[in-house]
């Protein structure tokens, strides 16, 4: 079974620009949540999405943005690009949002580096 | 304050030993609390998780909360090499939302 698949494993982008990171769920999977892990921290929370809508927002800045789409599957947009936002983006899935339908699954991340 | 703070280490054992890694939290809400284990340049992946108090076993590991004193604890007993990761706790903020703590590093030596 293919577990939850993030595109691309990495890249480099110059300050100012903006990146578009992709994740696809595990098939089955309504929800889908994007956390950053700076090099020697724990998974921040950025977004949730469940049944295309927003469901939760962590406290980042309106340079990063997402949705999610009819099949699942979700992008996480950043603008003007920042020294700062280099690091590993994950996605996790999850059958829904109550319960234990919560158990979230983790991507192995995009490598996200600013220079 | 932190809503999960964790010991960074790092953490080096000798093989065969019992680990303890440990978390406290401050927000008593969503009694709910996971471990996950992080390989080097890979996604977290989810080893254990645990509602409201009490422990929870399985294999090698066992999952402790101990709602009084606000602390969550992971043992590893008769560790492996294998078991060189970082490993992150977390408490359930709502949804799949988690707050996780900042991952102790752990070296088991053969």
């Amino acid at each position: 079974d293919a577990g939850v698949t993030q595109s691309p494993t990495h890249l480099i982008k110059t300050r100012g620009q903006h990146v578009t990171l992709r994740c696809s769920p595990i098939s089955g999977h309504k929800s889908v949540s994007w956390y950053q892990q700076v090099l020697g921290q724990g998974p921040q929370f950025i977004f949730q999405y469940y049944e295309k809508e927003e469901r939760g927002r962590g406290n980042f800045p309106d340079r990063f943005s997402a949705r999610q789409f009819p099949n699942y599957s979700s992008e996480l947009n950043v603008n003007a690009l920042l020294l700062g936002d280099s690091a590993l983006y994950l996605c996790a899935s999850s059958l829904g949002v109550a319960g234990s339908n919560t158990e979230a699954f983790f991507g192995q991340g995009t490598r996200l580096t600013v220079v | 304050q932190k809503e999960v703070e964790q010991d960074p280490g790092p953490l080096s054992v000798p093989e065969g030993a019992i680990v303890s890694l440990n978390c406290t939290y401050s927000n008593s809400a969503f009694q709910y609390f996971m471990w996950y284990r992080q390989y080097s340049r890979k996604g977290p992946e989810l080893l254990m998780y645990t509602y409201s108090s009490g422990n929870k076993e399985d294999g090698r590991f066992t999952a402790q909360v101990d709602k009084s004193s606000k602390y969550i604890s992971l043992f590893i007993r008769d560790s492996q090499p294998s078991d060189s990761a970082t490993y992150l706790c977390a408490r359930k903020r709502g949804g799949n939302q988690f707050y996780f703590g900042t991952g102790t590093s752990l070296t088991v030596i053969p």
